[in-house]
């Protein structure tokens, strides 16, 4: 029961490096979420898919960009990274189109930090 | 913009003591409602969800939430800690936006228990 695995666990980039977070889930969700989590800012949303193959804009997207490469996989791009994207990365899936009363499922989090 | 209010960043009880964690959102219409929990290093686990069946809630680990509409609440409550209740929790509503229910997280509260 692996439900959603995001890798790499940890990760240290330098200023304009780029790389790719990985985000699978199975347990057949037709929806899936990036958040960015902060030191007293919650979780905010960097973009989602409410179904497989279409992507919208969250509340933080600039500077990223994602692929819904199949129902069961959901990447995170940064193209260039920057200090202030230096977070937590939560990958998330819902059972329902949209997230009509189904609550989130969530991976354990990638630890980013760019130099 | 719609919005979610977590009253506190910190709440500190003795353990035994009554736990109250405050939500308010901010909506024109019913929206769903979520509680979740994060223990250090890991991601978040629901801890309990509004169905609109009841206005109190029963949830997980002895936690309850009552939704009151006229006050736009959705508060969290432990009639007694315990030392293993010591986590970070997140109020989330789910709001319309173009067809599908985006879920929006509180800055969250962290509840410390004191022996």
């Amino acid at each position: 029961n692996a439900g959603v695995t995001q890798t790499p666990k940890f990760q240290v980039l330098k200023t304009g490096q780029s790389m790719t977070l990985q985000c699978a889930q199975d347990m057949n969700h037709n929806s899936m979420y990036w958040y960015r989590q902060d030191p007293g800012m919650g979780l905010r949303l960097i973009y989602y898919s409410a179904s497989e193959g279409t992507t919208d804009k969250g509340e933080v997207p600039n500077g990223y960009n994602v692929s819904r490469l199949n129902k069961r996989e959901f990447s995170l791009r940064l193209e260039s990274a920057a200090p202030s994207q230096t977070s937590v990365y939560f990958c998330a899936s819902s059972e329902a189109r949209g997230a009509y009363n189904s609550p989130l499922h969530f991976g354990n989090g990638t630890r980013l930090t760019v130099t | 913009a719609q919005s979610v209010t977590q009253l506190g960043s910190h709440v500190s009880v003795s353990e035994g003591a009554l736990v109250l964690l405050r939500c308010n959102y901010s909506s024109s219409v019913p929206p769903y409602l979520f509680w979740y929990v994060q223990y250090p290093n890991q991601g978040l686990q629901l801890l309990l969800k509004y169905t609109s069946a009841a206005t109190l809630v029963k949830g997980i680990n002895g936690f309850e939430a009552e939704f009151k509409k006229s006050e736009t609440s959705f508060h969290l409550t432990k009639p007694s800690a315990h030392m293993s209740d010591a986590a970070e929790y997140f109020c989330a509503v789910s709001f319309l936006s173009g067809g599908s229910y985006i879920p929006t997280f509180g800055r969250g509260t962290s509840l410390i228990v004191h022996p």
